[in-house]
């Protein structure tokens, strides 16, 4: 079974740091972009980053670059998101999704986790 | 930044059809992609390339692209169809970006 398993959220006071992880099984992980994405309780979807199958290219939404740091292993099948100078308006779900084959700017969006919440309050 | 926009809601009948729009400056040069999200669940792709059905995704569901709008057509809407419906493309500098989100009414 294709499966995407978050883990790491918690609550955080401003300022402070946070690592989430992702493990995922079922499907050749270093074939496939990465991608990790927040929802805001009661809002939409925000692409927040994403990597190459190798982690050549990386991507970030404006809104945490240079905060913000996504990494993979592939050996052990996993994805991160290291989460720095965490703001109040960074509590959100965060998902992780598996993206298209290789390249983080191509590809659906076809397998998504359950999610991990991050709430940053003091 | 670059956006993509969606109304806010739409309702239907059972049975009857929904249309759900996205549109963008750059969607005539970039793939759409939609998204069903029910409370409380992730996000499935329903819709990839603009028009192309996932595997498992039912045959009502279908997608159209036509310059700067993307719509997706739910035809024979059921009652379990109800959800937040996501649009999804790329910038010009190939990030990701998300419309606001329809949600679907069945009444």
């Amino acid at each position: 079974e294709v499966q995407l398993v978050e883990s790491g959220g918690g609550l955080v006071q401003p300022g402070r740091s946070l690592r989430l992880s992702c493990a995922a099984s079922g499907f050749t992980f270093d074939d496939y972009a990465m991608h990790w994405v927040r929802q805001a309780p009661g809002k939409g979807l925000e692409w927040v980053s994403g990597i190459s199958w190798n982690s050549g290219s990386i991507g970030y939404a404006d809104s945490v670059k240079g905060r913000f740091t996504i990494s993979r292993d592939n050996a052990k099948n996993s994805l991160y998101l290291q989460m720095n100078s965490l703001r109040a308006e960074d509590t959100a779900l965060y998902y992780c999704a598996k993206g298209g084959a290789y390249d983080w700017g191509k590809g659906a969006f076809d397998i998504w986790g359950q999610g991990t919440m991050v709430t940053v309050s003091s | 930044s670059y956006e993509l926009t969606q109304p806010p809601s739409v309702s239907v009948s059972p049975g009857q059809t929904a249309r759900i729009t996205c549109s963008g400056d750059a969607l005539p040069k970039q793939y759409a992609y939609w998204y069903q999200q029910k409370p409380g669940q992730a996000p499935v792709l329903v819709i990839y390339k603009d028009s192309e059905r996932p595997s498992g995704i039912p045959e009502r569901f279908s997608g159209s692209s036509s310059g700067t709008t993307v719509t997706l057509t739910i035809s024979g809407v059921q009652a379990e169809d109800e959800a937040d419906y996501y649009c999804q493309s790329a910038d010009s500098s190939g990030h990701w970006v998300f419309g606001g989100g329809t949600k679907l009414t069945v009444l």
